[in-house]
């Protein structure tokens, strides 16, 4: 089936220390996104990226970190300097056309031990 | 810059009855497009329905449509015959000439009661 594939469903970081949450789409889609939500909030945009090797900052984007090496696959990484990462983040992509949805994964929840 | 406002944070509803899902935009782009989203306690967001800035008709998909009043901003998501599986947080979101970029409205929970 195709679609988007999240890793791992629940992550803990310590403190100072970085994680990286791994997305796999294998829809052919360019574009691809990192949103994060906060409890009983809208989603807000971390990084996307339109095409490989390239990548842009949304409206969150200290203390995280993306890499787009090939079509299929957008990992980020929560670094130290995100001082509260606590949240569900939702990978997604899309062919990046305006009348065009988004398809999401599943979601990662990251907590602080 | 894109806004989105949905202004009820809470909906209830009575099983197999239609209910209204607030929302208002605001945009400077020409083009842009509007969507919403269901995400269950599950936390997947589930795609339902698309509406184009450009188009004439008022989209439609099963049980979801879309009330879009351009003029006022406007694009209300009404489902019809609640079932219990609608429960769950309701997005709207929009897109504008940034290569496809959502911007989200807070969200509403909505409950159908049995």
């Amino acid at each position: 089936d195709g679609g988007i594939t999240q890793s791992p469903k629940y992550l803990f970081r310590k403190e100072g220390q970085n994680v990286t949450l791994s997305c796999e789409q294998n829809l052919n889609h360019d574009a691809m996104y990192w949103y994060r939500q906060d409890p009983g909030q809208g989603l807000r945009l971390i990084y996307y990226s339109q095409i490989v090797n390239d990548f842009q900052k949304g409206d969150i984007a200290e203390g995280y970190s993306v890499s787009r090496e090939k079509k299929e696959s957008f990992p980020l990484t929560v670094t130290s300097a995100q001082k509260n990462p606590t949240a569900f983040y939702l990978c997604a992509s899309s062919t990046g056309q305006l009348n065009q949805p988004q398809h999401f994964g599943d979601g990662t929840r990251l907590s602080i031990l | 810059a894109q806004k989105i406002t949905q202004t009820q944070p809470g909906m209830f509803v009575q099983e197999k009855e239609a209910v209204t899902l607030d929302c208002t935009y605001d945009t400077s782009d020409p083009s842009y497009g509007l969507f919403w989203y269901k995400q269950p306690s599950s936390g997947e967001m589930i795609f339902l329905i698309y509406q184009g800035s450009y188009d004439q008709q008022n989209a439609t998909e099963g049980r979801y449509s879309l009330n879009f009043q351009k003029a006022r901003k406007s694009a209300n998501l009404v489902i019809s015959a609640s079932q219990l599986g609608d429960s769950a947080m309701y997005f709207c979101a929009m897109t504008g000439t940034s290569y496809g970029k959502l911007t989200f409205g807070q969200g509403t929970i909505l409950t159908v009661h049995p």
